[in-house]
C-alpha cells in the first residue's frame, strides 16, 4: 500500500539556519502531496501542497517540490525562526474516491534563539 | 467560524469502559474523518464519512464505531476500551473529496486507557 517516510527527528536548529526535512513516498498512482504542521497544543493545519509532478508548493517561506523521479517532497526554508518550532507531517492522497490521507511519522523541529 | 471542535480534550478510561468522542464542524463540509496518532507515529485513518448517513472504514476501524446523522457532527464511539486505544484522536473535515483538497483538523482528544 501507499506509504510516506520522513527523516527522523527531533531536529534542533539555531534561528536563521537553513532547514531541510526529507520526505519520500511510495504510491501506486499519481498522488497529491502535502505538508501539514502542528503547533503545540493545536490541531494540524495545511502548510503547503503540490498536486502534480514538478509542482512547487510554498507558504510562509517554506517550499517543497514534487519530484516524481525520486518520489520525494522535501520541505525547505532558507532562514528559520523560533516561531517555526512545531511538528511537521508529510502526507499523500492518492487519486480517486474520498481523500484518505497517508501520513509520515512526523518530525519535531525546535528552533533556538 | 470555530472550524472543527472536539470534546473532551483529555480523558482517562478504565479497561472495558465506553465513551464517545465528539466532533463538530461549522464549515458546511461534506467530508469528515477520524484519525488516531500513536506516539512517534503518523496519523492513521479510523473512519470517514462522505455525507450525512454515509460512513466507511479506514485503515484501523476495529474497536470503534461512528455515525453521521447531521452534516455538522461526526461522533466516534469506543466500546470496551482497551490499552491499545490509548492515543490522540483527531477529527478533520473537507469540502470536497478530491485528492487535492485541504483537510481541516480539530485540536485533538488525548485518551488514556488504564
Amino acid at each position: 500500500g501507499d506509504s510516506v517516510t520522513q527523516m527522523e527527528g527531533p531536529v534542533t536548529l539555531s534561528e536563521e539556519a537553513f532547514l531541510t526535512i526529507n520526505c519520500t513516498y511510495t504510491a501506486t498512482g499519481y498522488p497529491s502531496l502535502f505538508w501539514y504542521v502542528q503547533y503545540p497544543g493545536e490541531g494540524l493545519q495545511l502548510l503547503l501542497k503540490a498536486t502534480k509532478a514538478d509542482d512547487k508548493g510554498s507558504n510562509k517561506g517554506f517550499e517543497a517540490t514534487y519530484r516524481k523521479e525520486t518520489t520525494s517532497f522535501h520541505l525547505e526554508k532558507g532562514s528559520v525562526q523560533v516561531s517555526d518550532s512545531a511538528v511537521y507531517f508529510c502526507a499523500l492522497s492518492d487519486q480517486g474516491g474520498a481523500q484518505k490521507l497517508v501520513f509520515g511519522q512526523g518530525t519535531r523541529l525546535t528552533i533556538n534563539p | 467560524n470555530a472550524g472543527v471542535t472536539q470534546t473532551p480534550k483529555f480523558r482517562i478510561l478504565k479497561i472495558g469502559q465506553s465513551m464517545t468522542l465528539q466532533c463538530t464542524q461549522d464549515m458546511n463540509h461534506n467530508y469528515m474523518y477520524w484519525y488516531r496518532q500513536d506516539p512517534g507515529m503518523g496519523l492513521k485513518l479510523i473512519y470517514y464519512s462522505v455525507g450525512a448517513g454515509i460512513t466507511d472504514k479506514g485503515e484501523v476501524p476495529n474497536g470503534y464505531n461512528v455515525s453521521r446523522s447531521t452534516t455538522e457532527d461526526f461522533p466516534l464511539r469506543l466500546e470496551l476500551a482497551a490499552p491499545s486505544q490509548t492515543s490522540v484522536y483527531f477529527c478533520a473535515s473537507s469540502y470536497l473529496d478530491r485528492s487535492t483538497d485541504t483537510q481541516y483538523f480539530g485540536p485533538g482528544t488525548r485518551l488514556t486507557v488504564l
